[in-house]
Parts: structure tokens; C-alpha cells; sequence
């Protein structure tokens, strides 16, 4: 499986201010997602980023809110912005596995621990 | 109605012990089966992908049934090690790879 990478592997953030996530990969991929684990919670996607494409948000999260950018197949970024306390969570990326025959495995970065004070 | 269900736990099991998971899904288009694991404060592994004609790895089985819409998971033989959260995943048909997640299952294994 590929291997990925984020920065900052975790963070305490004022509220008010925003947080740029790096996720690193280390093959080309041509689709990666960003998700949210909240405390005690499961993962939750926030939206799927294409290359050369906006991103897709899924419901309740929006892109003013957490920006995304993805300048190449193996980099992408996700903004936090303007953060509350609610917004304190694990931050994680993923991406679509490569093995041959098998669709649809993803694997996840090691995430990236968000507090908002 | 949650899209994917899982009883939360936690299984406290003793070491040896088989110990297993239900996970449902509501929705009948659900393509792609996973369960993951994941140990306090690390990310989601892969643990296995879900066939519909079942599929095992060690002491590791899964299985799926389309008919109830739910997958399986048995651990046999548990070790202390075992001991993290299960979380089942599905994909829905034309969802681009879209994994939505159930609550996870904590296991506990104790000596």
C-alpha cells in the first residue's frame, strides 16, 4: 500500500485562526479524501480531491470552511478556517489503494490531532 | 436509520477466546465490505476487504451476507494484542469510493 504522510502530525490552534494539513503520498494517486474523527466519534468524510478538479464536499462541510487544494496526484492540503473549539478533532487523509484486482481499499495517513482553545 | 450499524461494545473476551462482529448496512447498493482496525490514537489499517464468498487470513474470517445486509467479522484464538476498535466500512454502487464508516466495536482482550 502506499505510504502517506501529513503534517502537522498534531496541533493547538486560537480560535479564529485557520490550519493548513499537509498530506504527503509517496505514488501517484488519482483520488484522495480527507476525513474527520471527532472525539469517541468514527470517521466522517469531509470531501473528496481530484487533481485538476474541484473538490467534491459531502453534506454539512463546505469550502469556505475547509479549503482544499490538490496540485498534483501525489499532494493535497486541507484548510481549517476559522476554528472553534468544535472543530477540535483528528484530521485524517486517504487514499485508494493499488492492489491489482481489488477496488475501493483506502488507506489512511496517520492523521492529524487538532485542539482549538 | 444510521447507514452502517455496529455494536459498540466493549467485548471483553479472555485470551484463546473466538470472539464476533456484526456490522449492518442499510443501504442494498452497498458495493465494497472493509473492516479496519484502529488502536488508540493511530489511524484506521485496513484489516480485510469483505468477498462475497467470504474470505480468511489467519485467525481472521469475514464474511458477507447480501440476503441481510450485514457482514462478520470472527477472531479465533484472540491474543492481547487484538485488543483495538473494529470499524466495518461499505461503499455504496457509483459513490466513487465514498467509505462510510460504522461507530467501531471495541475489543478488549484480557490475560
Amino acid at each position: 500500500s502506499a505510504v502517506i504522510s501529513q503534517k502537522p502530525s498534531r496541533d493547538i490552534c486560537q480560535r479564529g485562526t485557520s490550519l493548513t494539513i499537509q498530506c504527503q503520498v509517496d505514488s501517484q494517486v488519482t483520488m484522495m479524501f480527507w476525513y474527520r474523527q471527532q472525539p469517541g466519534q468514527s470517521l466522517t468524510l469531509i470531501a473528496t480531491a481530484n487533481q485538476g478538479s474541484e473538490a467534491t464536499y459531502e453534506s454539512g462541510f463546505v469550502i469556505d470552511k475547509f479549503p482544499i487544494s490538490r496540485p498534483n496526484l501525489t499532494f493535497s492540503t486541507l484548510t481549517v478556517s476559522n476554528m472553534s473549539p468544535e472543530d477540535s478533532s483528528i484530521y485524517l487523509c486517504s487514499v485508494v489503494g493499488g492492489r491489482a484486482g481489488v477496488y475501493n481499499e483506502q488507506f489512511f495517513g496517520p492523521g492529524t490531532r487538532l485542539t482549538v482553545l | 436509520r444510521k447507514e452502517v450499524e455496529q455494536d459498540p461494545g466493549p467485548f471483553n473476551v479472555p485470551e484463546g477466546a473466538t470472539v464476533a462482529f456484526n456490522c449492518t448496512y442499510s443501504n442494498s447498493a452497498s458495493q465494497s465490505f472493509f473492516w479496519y482496525r484502529q488502536d488508540c490514537r493511530k489511524e484506521p489499517k485496513l484489516l480485510m476487504s469483505v468477498y462475497s464468498s467470504g474470505n480468511e487470513d489467519g485467525r481472521f474470517t469475514a464474511q458477507l451476507n447480501r440476503a441481510s445486509q450485514y457482514i462478520s467479522l470472527l477472531i479465533r484464538d484472540s491474543k492481547l494484542s487484538d485488543s483495538a476498535t473494529y470499524l466495518c466500512a461499505v461503499v455504496l454502487s457509483g459513490g466513487y469510493n465514498k467509505l462510510i464508516f460504522g461507530a467501531g466495536t471495541r475489543l478488549a482482550v484480557h490475560p
